[in-house]
């Protein structure tokens, strides 16, 4: 699975948009991106998860560019519960066994 | 649906204790991992399953074992506890290769 890097920290005001960055330049074309999320003390969070097109959920936007290399997660409108560490992670369609490897993530702080 | 389960949520061992950290899941999954997560660190995968009898090492099997009789049970066993062991230690579970991971609430062990 490509690695990825992203910023070890990121502040947002409260009802502001979190644009999260992550950078992949060596994603391989059956690889996807996920997104998880940890709140303090809680075990991590499933977000969302692409191959290369755009995606939604209720929880957030992922947004990949054309050349897949790099993607941003968007929190459309961030809220004091949205504070947590949030991980970046490439996978491969066919990655079968190989288990998920966290990276150190990103700490976001949602500032009121 | 309960998801994943962990038992105990709280644990403090003396040195050379042993102990068993239960996991369960109801969703039929065939992967189960478990990873330890240290303070302020990110989590480290220990061992890993993709079956019932199938088990394998992660990043930091030592002094850890475990076992997958069933689809839903995945145990860990500390034999000799000792101070480095001392951890958050979450669990997870996911259907496949692909897709989400769902992850327990986690067992915050302290040794003594």
């Amino acid at each position: 699975d490509a690695k990825t890097t992203q910023p070890p920290s990121m502040d947002c005001a409260e009802g502001r948009a979190a644009n999260l960055p992550c950078n992949h330049s060596t994603i391989s074309g059956n690889e996807y991106v996920y997104w998880y999320r940890q709140i303090h003390s809680q075990g991590p969070q499933y977000i969302i998860h692409g191959l290369k097109n755009n995606e939604t959920n209720e929880m957030a936007s992922l947004i990949i560019t054309e050349d897949r290399k790099s993607s941003t997660l968007i929190l459309p409108h961030a809220t004091l519960r949205d504070t947590a560490v949030y991980y970046c992670i490439v996978r491969g369609i066919n990655s079968g066994n190989t288990p998920l490897v966290f990276g150190k993530g990103t700490r976001l702080s949602v500032i009121a | 649906n309960a998801g994943v389960t962990q038992t105990p949520k709280f644990r403090i061992l003396k040195i050379g204790q042993s102990m068993t950290l239960q996991c369960t899941q109801d969703m039929n999954h065939n992967y189960m991992y478990w990873y330890r997560q240290d303070p302020g660190m990110g989590l480290k995968l220990i061992y890993y399953s993709v079956g019932a009898g199938i088990t394998d090492k992660g990043e930091v099997p030592n002094g850890y074992n475990v076992s997958r009789s069933t689809t839903e049970d995945f145990p860990l066993r500390l034999e000799l506890a000792a101070p480095s062991q001392t951890s958050v230690y979450f669990c997870a579970s996911k259907r496949g290769g692909g897709g989400e991971a769902f992850f327990g609430q986690g067992t915050r062990l302290t040794v003594v």
